[in-house]
């Protein structure tokens, strides 16, 4: 079964301060999406990153995907107060239709 | 445009009981998801339908069951309602399912079982 881990789960940064969450898949996959989710709400999502090398950039946000290495990383630049939040790394197989596998999700907490 | 809609927003059920989920994917999507999150967890995948058909299920006990409309909504039905059924039920839609596509989320149902 395919495993999806994220590290850290919990993340507290001073605005201003640049961090990296990372995301280990442990199976061949080149699909990784991202997700945002607010207190109580649904997942919005942020990034698709389609092959290996591939890197979005969105905001103070930037998603980067290795392939080889089954890694996916989410960089924060200068952290704000808005981008307090749970994050998620999710996996798709293509045997397995759309389904995807999420990972375990880092919380993210930005103090002013 | 109108996103992926789910109904009821929250939902309170016993031990025992059964109850419905609903949901209508964003207009153009013929494939639906469901996912079960429990607190403080990532969505755990438990059916996926296209075109009215079943083309995945996660490890879910049979209590859980699903269908799939001719105009694309979608019902999860949970027999047996256990305590540990508690938990934010998500309806995901997107285009297809031959190559994995990004999945839009609904505002999901939250239910909880007493």
């Amino acid at each position: 079964e395919l495993k999806v881990e994220q590290n850290p789960l919990f993340l507290s940064m001073q605005e201003g301060k640049n961090y990296t969450i990372y995301c280990n898949y442990s199976t061949t996959s080149d699909r990784l999406y991202w997700y945002r989710q607010d207190p109580g709400k649904s997942l919005e999502s942020l990034f698709v990153l389609l092959s290996n090398g591939a890197v979005k950039q969105e905001g103070r946000l930037m998603a980067s995907l290795d392939t080889k290495a089954r890694l996916s990383t989410l960089h924060i630049t200068a952290a704000v107060h808005d981008l307090s939040a749970t994050y998620f790394c999710a996996v798709a197989l293509w045997n397995t239709g759309n389904q995807f596998y999420f990972g375990t999700g880092t919380s993210l907490t930005v103090i002013p | 445009d109108a996103g992926v809609t789910q109904s009821p927003t929250h939902l309170i059920k016993t031990r025992g009981q059964h109850v419905t989920l609903r949901c209508s994917p964003i207009s153009g999507h013929k494939s639906v998801s469901w996912y079960q999150q429990v607190l403080g967890q990532g969505p755990q995948f438990i059916f996926q339908y296209y075109e009215k058909e079943e083309r995945g299920r996660g490890n879910f006990p049979d209590r859980f069951s699903a269908r799939q409309f001719p105009n694309y909504s979608s019902e999860l039905n949970v027999n047996a309602l256990l305590l540990g059924d508690s938990a934010l039920y998500l309806c995901a839609s997107s285009w297809g399912t031959g190559a994995p596509r990004t999945q839009y989320f609904g505002p999901g149902t939250r239910l909880t079982v007493l």
